[in-house]
């Protein structure tokens, strides 16, 4: 059973250049979640998808944007690259549940990470 | 709004001595409160989680309480080893919506 899966590995950009992320989340799993991952932090979070539709945000500007696939694979574009962008991009995936009628996340599980380091 | 403290590190510890880290949080309600672990160039592993009040999650040794009255989940282990080396994330997610927040990490570093 394939984990999460995150491509590429690294990657360099130049400022105010546009850059695409890819993950594939864990067989049986609907739900992914973008993380940024400055050095010496902790994950922050993006946004996260599913049923192909943003459902929350984290404190990112609109530079920061995201799909996800019928096949619930995703896509995080950042435009406009800054040198603050450099950080870990982490995907994480997960399978809702209900709990009292809302939906609910009871565990994440994180892909390896591609390294954005912008110049 | 929702947060998590953690103590700072970096920890040093000769192998097989006890390990504590802090963690605190705020939050309004019942958060679920999760413990992650991060190995040198690899992204985040669950390493054990509690989703009530007084619930211990326990794994490969290390064990958190879920303590409502102090908004405290610590993490130890009572007999560290060099493999254990790694950064340590204390995470919750709140009883509504699936944002996670994450502390800044505490590093732990045994020595033989």
């Amino acid at each position: 059973d394939a984990g999460v899966t995150q491509s590429p590995t690294h990657l360099i950009k130049t400022r105010g250049q546009q850059v695409t992320l890819r993950c594939s989340p864990k067989s049986g799993h609907d739900t992914v979640s973008w993380y940024q991952q400055a050095l010496g932090q902790g994950p922050q979070f993006i946004f996260q998808y599913y049923e192909e539709e943003e459902r929350q945000r984290g404190n990112f500007p609109d530079r920061f944007s995201g799909h996800q696939f019928p096949n619930y694979s995703s896509e995080l574009n950042v435009n406009a690259l800054l040198l603050g962008d450099s950080a870990l991009y982490l995907c994480a995936s997960s399978r809702r549940g209900l709990a009292g009628g809302n939906v609910l996340i009871y565990e994440q599980y994180f892909g390896p990470g591609t390294r954005l380091t912008v110049t | 709004g929702d947060s998590v403290t953690q103590m700072e590190g970096p920890v040093t510890l000769s192998e097989e001595a006890f390990l504590t880290i802090n963690c605190t949080y705020t939050a309004t309600g019942y958060p679920s409160l999760f413990w992650y672990v991060q190995y040198p160039g690899e992204g985040l592993q669950l390493l054990l989680k509690a989703t009530k009040a007084d619930d211990k999650g326990s794994n490969k040794g290390f064990e958190a309480t879920y303590r409502k009255e102090t908004t405290s989940f610590h993490l130890e282990k009572g007999s560290v080893q060099v493999s254990d080396s790694a950064v340590y994330f204390c995470a919750l997610r709140p009883n509504t919506g699936n944002q996670f927040y994450f502390g800044t990490g505490t590093s732990l570093t045994v020595i033989p």
